[in-house]
């Protein structure tokens, strides 16, 4: 079974630029969740989305925004980037339900901002 | 943040020995705690989960041990090897928390051959 997958695998942008990142969960996961993983600061949460709807948000500004499609496939989009922006994007996929939410990762997107 | 890792703990074994690596949560409704493995370049692995009904779970050389008396939480690895070289990270949540997963800092265990 072909776990999470994510492109592009590297991306490296300048400061006021956008970017978007691309997530497929597992097969058969419906929720899809985004993380930011700075260098020193571990995984800060970003997003959570099921069902083709925003479910939560970590605290990161308005500038981070996504969608889920139907297939339940994600992106992250990143607009005016910053330099604190540079960190691996990691995405992850579940099933939501009480007693199977386990997350499982994808190798993530590595970006660098200039 | 929630998570805070600007120095992480380091581990070193002798291969053959057990490990164990120890981690704190946070808040004591979390009723779900997930240890991941991360290795250089690639992204968190599931390792082994537990759930607070339970003090202890067993999987395949790793043995995960909840205390929620004092928050605490532990991985051990038996005979450790050089490919469990990696981060190490405990992960808390609970149902009403969102989907979202707290993460510990990390330790960083390192396998001498």
């Amino acid at each position: 079974e072909a776990g999470v997958t994510q492109s592009p695998t590297h991306l490296i942008k300048t400061r006021g630029q956008q970017v978007t990142l691309r997530c497929s969960p597992i097969s058969g996961h419906t929720s899809v969740y985004w993380y930011q993983q700075a260098l020193g600061l571990g995984l800060q949460f970003l997003l959570w989305y099921d069902e083709g709807e925003e479910r939560n948000r970590g605290n990161f500004p308005p500038r981070f925004s996504g969608r889920q499609f139907p297939n339940y496939s994600s992106e992250l989009n990143v607009n005016a980037l910053e330099l604190e922006d540079s960190a691996l994007y990691l995405c992850a996929s579940s099933i939501f339900k009480p007693g199977q939410e386990t997350q499982y990762f994808g190798p993530g997107t590595r970006l660098l901002v200039l | 943040g929630e998570s805070v890792g600007l120095h992480l703990p380091t581990l070193s074994v002798q291969e053959g020995d057990n490990s164990i690596i120890n981690c704190a949560y946070s808040n004591s409704a979390s009723d779900y705690f997930i240890w991941y493995k991360q290795e250089s370049g690639k992204g968190p692995q599931f390792i082994i989960d537990i759930r607070s009904n339970m003090d202890k779970r067993q999987g395949q050389r790793v043995t995960v041990l909840l205390n929620k008396t004092v928050k605490h939480l532990s991985l051990q690895i038996a005979a450790t090897q050089p490919g469990d070289s990696a981060v190490y990270f405990c992960a808390e949540t609970f149902y009403n928390q969102g989907g979202k997963l707290i993460f510990g800092q990390g330790t960083e265990l390192s396998v001498k051959p």
